[in-house]
């Protein structure tokens, strides 16, 4: 079936570095990707996303590139902060799934003072 | 900042009891979605309703489940007779469109004895 990988499962960077997380998916149809954090026992809160027709997406210290050829797509933090310590999940929309998101397995950021 | 809230947060059952979760999508919104997080796994996706009926679910969405607007508010899962595993944290989602942004509730973490 269709799916999403996500890399790495864990991350370990130091205060100040950049990190980046990168999905690949199967269906060449999938036309949303949003990334969500998820802080602990708390619920994924949505942080970015970007749509097929667009390759590149900035919100301050966090961008979103998409490759629709290579069929994959990376969430980059720069200036990274104690406080973007959690876990991040890619998800994709799949042409036949109607509205529901297919996630990743969940990368486990810790940024270290 | 419109919130999904959910309740409750933790929900103990014995193994065939019945049990409803219960969420309160963002006011505008008409989209709502049911998602699923076994410990240490993904996100999956359960159920989505508009209109007052299903529009897509998954194969983990069988006869057990159900889903239901009693009113212009609330929007609950229920599990009719509820087995070990599906002890998850479930997720409540909402998004004004049906290709918009999904925003998610901080989730009901059910534990089935």
């Amino acid at each position: 079936g269709e799916n999403v990988e996500q890399h790495p499962s864990t991350l370990s960077v130091q205060e100040g570095d950049s990190a980046v997380i990168k999905c690949t998916y199967s269906d060449s149809a999938s036309n949303y990707f949003p990334w969500y954090k998820q802080e602990l026992g708390k619920g994924p809160q949505l942080i970015i996303d970007i749509r097929s027709n667009v390759g590149e997406k900035k919100d301050q210290r966090i961008a979103v590139t998409l490759n629709k050829t290579a069929k994959h797509f990376s969430l980059h933090i720069t200036e990274t902060q104690p406080e973007d310590s959690a876990v991040y999940f890619c998800a994709a929309r799949f042409r036949d799934s109607g509205y529901a998101l297919n996630f990743g397995k969940g990368t486990s950021l810790l940024v270290t003072p | 900042e419109p919130e999904v809230t959910q309740t409750p947060s933790h929900q103990v059952t014995q193994m065939g009891q019945e049990v409803i979760l219960r969420c309160v999508p963002i006011s505008n919104h008409l989209y709502f979605y049911w998602y699923r997080q076994i410990l240490g796994q993904k996100v999956e996706f359960l159920v989505s309703f508009y209109n007052n009926e299903i529009s897509e679910k998954s194969e983990i969405f069988d006869d057990q489940f159900s889903v239901e607007r009693p009113d212009g508010s609330n929007f609950t899962l229920k599990i009719r007779s509820t087995k070990l595993e599906d002890s998850a944290m479930y997720f409540c989602a909402s998004s004004r469109q049906g290709g918009g942004e999904q925003y998610f509730g901080p989730g009901t973490r059910l534990t089935v004895t």
